[in-house]
């Protein structure tokens, strides 16, 4: 069974600061994996998709990159802004159409 | 309508009582997920739709729960004989099969069973 771990659970920078958030997987038998944001009490936006088969995205301040042998990938942001403050989920999907999301990190940048 | 649309986006229950949610994909998506979420975890899948077939279920959707898509356009979610421990965000995204890699999530109905 696949297990989505993200470190950390919870993240408070002040703005401009450069971020890595993590996501390990347990099963490198993946598809695809997809970052998503999520502000408070609402649903789900997709930042980047990053296919078995590559190895990085990059959209505006964000790069994700994946690590499938190791079971690994992490969210860059760039010069962090309060905008950015939300909840950074990972989601991996094998060979279902299912995704196993982690439980995500909170991040609060301050101005 | 650029987007999955979800309705209500807030319920407030009593315990015992039934509930039903709604969930408009968007336009031409033939594949339907309904995920829960409760506070500080991510969202579990619950089952998904292939235009009106239900494909899988997840063991948590229990006896009480039902799901239909009627005609492969938008899903209802029932809860029947709410219980506390179904307060959660419920969740549904939609995809399209050509491009079935991406999900696009709708933004979901706060269910609070009191």
């Amino acid at each position: 069974k696949q297990e989505v771990t993200q470190i950390p659970a919870a993240l408070s920078v002040p703005e401009g600061e450069n971020l890595v958030l993590n996501c390990s997987f347990t099963d490198s038998a993946i598809y695809n994996l997809q970052w998503f944001r999520q502000d408070p009490g609402k649903g789900l936006t997709s930042l980047l998709l990053i296919q078995s088969s590559q190895r990085e995205q990059t959209s505006g301040r964000l790069n994700a990159s994946l690590d499938k042998s190791s079971g690994r990938s992490t969210l860059y942001i760039a010069a962090s802004q309060p905008g950015d403050s939300a909840t950074y989920l990972c989601a991996v999907k094998g060979g279902s159409y299912i995704p196993t999301f982690g439980r995500g990190t909170s991040l609060i940048v301050h101005p | 309508d650029t987007g999955v649309s979800q309705d209500p986006r807030h319920k407030i229950t009593k315990r015992g009582q039934n509930v039903t949610f709604r969930c408009d994909p968007i336009s031409e998506h033939n594949r339907l997920y309904w995920y829960r979420q409760t506070l500080g975890q991510g969202p579990e899948f619950l089952t998904y739709f292939q235009n009106e077939a239900q494909l899988e279920k997840s063991r948590l959707l229990s006896d009480r729960f039902s799901a239909e898509r009627p005609k492969g356009s938008f899903s209802t979610l029932e809860i029947q004989r709410t219980e506390q421990g179904d307060s959660a965000m419920y969740l549904c995204a939609s995809s399209q099969e050509s491009q079935r890699n991406i999900q696009y999530f709708g933004a979901g109905t706060r269910l609070s069973v009191l």
